[in-house]
């Protein structure tokens, strides 16, 4: 089974609104952390939030959250006020530090914003 | 302070030439990934290492494909012979894996064209 799923291989948004990146893990971890890369056309990567398996409030950096629904083991990303500067692929990734550290990355999605 | 550090950015070589990619993870990091990026395949794990040791490898496509980590400053990604299916962009990523959120630090890439 994977471990993350992502399951929009593109997404398009108009400027200025809210878009909202799906992630579904799979992990019988109780522990584990939660993660979301940018991927700019330039080709580096680029860490936007996180979000622990214990943390019981949902993530926030500035215009990034991070909507974590444990029970659905959801962990979708919401953009708000889209700037054309977020065109880009994005990334979902989980962390288990019990079984070695290991990370797992999903397909990703490529959002575009529209002017 | 200095992120992780990919060489060579771009490597250009013909079907059968030995490949070496090397990376240098951020200082203090005891985690080291090698990642593989393809349009066909998405972002695959090739290898990982805690504290030197190779974890767990069974990303590595075939015996073609070597990694070491002699030092926990440095590792090395080896192709050889290098074949034309092996053009990816490859990337090293390092974590500090007994921090709390332990996000992977990504370098820039290496870009292998095997013609």
């Amino acid at each position: 089974a994977q471990k993350i799923t992502q399951t929009q291989p593109g997404m398009f948004v108009q400027e200025k609104e809210a878009v909202t990146l799906d992630c579904t893990y799979d992990t019988s971890d109780q522990s584990y952390g939660l993660f979301w890369y940018k991927q700019p056309s330039s080709g580096e990567m680029i860490f936007l939030i996180y979000q622990g398996s214990y943390d019981e409030q949902n993530a926030t950096e500035g215009r990034y959250s991070l909507n974590f629904q444990k029970a659905r083991k959801s962990a979708n990303l919401v953009i708000s006020a889209s700037q054309l500067g977020d065109s880009a692929m994005y990334f979902c990734a989980m962390r288990e530090p019990n079984t070695g550290n290991q990370f797992y990355f999903g397909t990703g999605t490529s959002l575009t914003v529209i002017p | 302070d200095a992120g992780v550090i990919q060489s060579p950015r771009h490597e250009v070589t013909e079907m059968g030439q030995e490949v070496t990619l090397r990376c240098k993870p951020i200082s203090g990091h005891n985690s080291l990934f090698w990642y593989r990026q393809t349009m066909m395949r998405g972002l695959e794990l090739l290898i990982y290492f805690n504290n030197n040791v190779p974890i767990d490898d069974s990303g590595m496509p075939e015996d073609r494909f070597s990694a070491k980590m002699p030092n926990a400053s440095f590792s090395t990604l080896k192709i050889q012979p290098s074949e034309p299916r092996d053009s990816a962009v490859y990337f090293c990523a390092s974590s500090r894996r007994t921090s709390r959120i332990g996000e992977l630090f990504f370098g820039e890439g290496s870009r292998l064209t095997v013609l």
